[in-house]
């Protein structure tokens, strides 16, 4: 079965500074991956999403992730946080070639400080 | 990608009392999903609903509890029975393959 583990439950940058989310999976098959962010009271949105295309994936409000299937991660970075990106992320797998359902990370709470 | 309307948004309910939640997609879409996030948590899966066949529920969820419907392709239901304080959560479905999914907006319950 698969499974998502977000190391940090909570990372705080300051604004313009460099941001690392850090996600490890676990899958037996071809693993779909993705992250959402998801702004207070507000509904999930996708950021980006790997489905074995190129392993540097590009997405959203400029966020990057990259597919390292040798460590099996999935982290999502940006180069320069903005105050708009405090919100709560997760990394979500899913087993293409299984059942396709998705499980989602603990979530990763990021704070941008001033 | 497809579009999930969810309803209703939000509600408050009696305890011992049941809600149903109903997702409605703009496209036909063979997997659906349901999961349930309790406040300041992340997203738990609670059944996979396909159409034409009996929902698969995940561990620690039960159909007596969560009875779901999924009579065609473009939408399912979700009923939560019996509540309780414990089941205040959002609800949310979900619909996709490995290749993407599309979320409803979810539903705020509160059991009071």
């Amino acid at each position: 079965a698969q499974s998502v583990t977000q190391l940090d439950s909570h990372v705080s940058v300051s604004e313009g500074t460099p941001v690392l989310l850090r996600c490890n999976y676990s899958s037996s098959y071809s693993p779909s991956l993705f992250w959402y962010v998801q702004h207070p009271n507000k509904g999930l949105q996708l950021l980006l999403k790997y489905t074995s295309a190129a392993t540097l994936v590009k997405g959203i409000n400029g966020f990057e992730a990259e597919f390292k299937k040798s460590e099996t991660s999935f982290h999502l970075t940006k180069p320069s946080a903005h105050m708009s990106d405090a919100a709560e992320y997760f990394c979500v797998v899913s087993d293409r070639n299984r059942d396709d359902k998705i499980i989602f990370g603990k979530g990763t709470r990021l704070h941008i400080l001033p | 990608s497809a579009v999930i309307s969810q309803k209703p948004s939000r509600d408050i309910c009696q305890r011992g009392t049941s809600l149903t939640i109903q997702c409605q997609v703009d496209s036909q879409v063979t997997m659906m999903f349901w999961y349930r996030q309790q406040p300041g948590q992340s997203l738990t899966l609670i059944a996979t609903a396909n159409q034409g066949s009996e929902a698969t529920y995940e561990s620690g969820f039960v159909i007596d509890k969560f009875p779901i419907s999924r009579p065609n392709l473009t939408f399912s239901t979700l009923t939560v029975s019996n509540m309780s304080p414990e089941d205040s959560s959002i609800y949310l479905c979900s619909a996709g393959r490995g290749y993407g999914y599309t979320f409803g907006s979810g539903t705020r319950l509160t059991v009071v």
